[in-house]
């Protein structure tokens, strides 16, 4: 079984500059998630989606974040503009459809903002 | 306020060794996951054990749920077993978050 997929793997930007990254979860798991690790620090939630139906976004800035997951699979993180702390590995998350389930991580994008 | 806290922060090992890392929660807890994110920072699922105690080769997890607390055993530490060891929770009170401590750092050292 494949497992969670992100692209791309390392991405380096300019401050004020955007960037995407992209998810796909195990195949049949309904709930999605993205997290941002900070060097140091454990994974913090950004948002979960069930279906293609947010959950929580309530840790998300969203003055520039967003996120999507228009057909209930794939997903797209998107900063805009970019900001030094922004510097951080996103890591993206999918488990099997409820609550409380096991989540299963990707790789994750190392992000750096110069 | 939700607190999760691992010990200890970090751990050096002479390989064949054997450790114990702990993880203390704050709140009655719905679920528990432990990782171990590698040095090119995948994180692999290692056990998902809301109460009890489950083994998987050199490694067994025992969560005590009513006393807030899991605990990591490594035994017979290997190289390979270097990098960063995560507890996350599922707290009743905070919905489907999972929200993970700051990790415990293991090197093992040949």
């Amino acid at each position: 079984e494949a497992g969670v997929a992100q692209s791309p793997r390392y991405k380096i930007i300019e401050k004020r500059q955007s960037v995407a990254f992209w998810c796909n979860p195990i195949s049949g798991h309904a709930t999605l998630y993205w997290y941002q690790q900070i060097l140091g620090q454990g994974p913090k939630l950004l948002i979960q989606f069930q279906n293609n139906g947010v959950v929580d976004d309530s840790q998300l800035p969203k003055d520039r974040f967003s996120a999507e997951r228009l057909k209930g699979v794939d997903s797209t993180l998107k900063i805009q503009p970019a900001k030094l702390e922004d510097s951080a590995v996103y890591l993206c998350a999918s488990s099997p459809r409820g609550s409380y389930n096991e989540q299963f991580f990707g790789p994750g994008t190392r992000l750096t903002v110069l | 306020g939700i607190q999760v806290e691992q010990s200890p922060p970090d751990l050096i090992l002479q390989e064949g060794a054997n450790s114990t890392l702990r993880c203390n929660f704050s709140d009655s807890v719905n679920n528990l996951q432990w990782f171990h994110q590698n040095p090119w920072g995948q994180l692999i699922n290692l056990f998902y054990i809301p109460s009890g105690t489950k083994q998987n080769g050199r490694l067994s997890a025992t969560t005590v749920a009513t006393e807030r607390y899991s605990l990591l055993y490594i035994s017979s530490s290997q190289t390979t077993d270097s990098g960063v060891y995560f507890c996350a929770v599922y707290f009743y009170n905070q919905g489907g978050k999972l929200i993970f401590g700051q990790g415990t750092e293991l090197s093992v050292k040949p």
